[in-house]
């Protein structure tokens, strides 16, 4: 399977606090990207981080690469209920395939 | 923002027929569109890349034949499930390529929930 991991799978902490979810990979990539989902609901795209950028920021996220260990995270800080959702990240190679790894159900409880 | 819409957003059929989904990019031009499927708790699986004016191209493992796609203008890619069967209930979400993009980005629909009885 092409499919990342992520981790935690569940995460549940309380508003204001930071949240950080991790994510594997498997193929080189061009970039790697990471979406929101509320529950029911599409997907939404947060940011973009190209294979040779190491770290990104856009307002309350924070993105880091790392290609050497095929792995990526992301931080939302000062988190709000609001930002109740599933995180995926997605893996972009050569193709335009997306390969999405399994989320992150994150909960923040105000 | 590029905007894809979907319709149906939730469908109920009864084993064995067959149900179409739409697919529209409603403000740009779209030659190039992708169909997911997501069951609960789980994360997306790219089920087939669909191209405008030519045959769809499957992943490995899905049915060309259950799952048909067509592609036929530049703003509507459709789905249509045949002969669904319970085990086909799943979340169907579509996603469209803005031409000339960085990144071939990509534009997701709400997704369309099937449920077969």
């Amino acid at each position: 399977s092409q499919q990342g991991e992520e981790d935690p799978q569940a995460l549940s902490i309380q508003e204001g606090e930071n949240a950080t979810m991790n994510c594997s990979y498997k193929t080189s990539i061009n970039n790697l990207q990471w979406y929101r989902q509320n529950s029911g609901r599409g997907l939404v795209h947060l940011i973009l981080i190209r294979s040779n950028e190491r770290e990104k920021h856009s307002g309350r996220l924070r993105v880091t690469l790392d290609t050497s260990k095929k792995s990526s995270s992301l931080l939302i800080t000062a988190s709000r209920a609001a930002d109740t959702a599933s995180y995926f990240c997605a893996a972009q190679g050569g193709s335009e395939k997306l390969v999405f790894g399994k989320g992150t159900k994150l909960t923040v409880n105000p | 923002g590029a905007v894809v819409s979907q319709h149906p957003s939730w469908v109920i059929c009864k084993s064995g027929t067959s149900v179409k989904i739409e697919c529209r990019s409603l403000d740009f031009q779209a030659t190039t569109m992708f169909w997911y499927r997501q069951f609960p708790k789980q994360s997306l699986m790219l089920m087939a890349t669909s191209n405008e004016g030519s045959k769809a191209t499957y992943e490995q493992g899905v049915e060309k034949d259950k799952f048909l796609i067509n592609h036929a203008s530049l703003t509507l890619s459709t789905l249509t499930v045949t002969s669904a069967h319970p085990e086909d209930s799943s979340f169907y979400i579509c996603s469209a390529r803005v031409e000339g993009a960085p990144y071939n980005e990509q534009f997701f629909g709400p997704g369309t929930r099937l449920t077969v009885l």
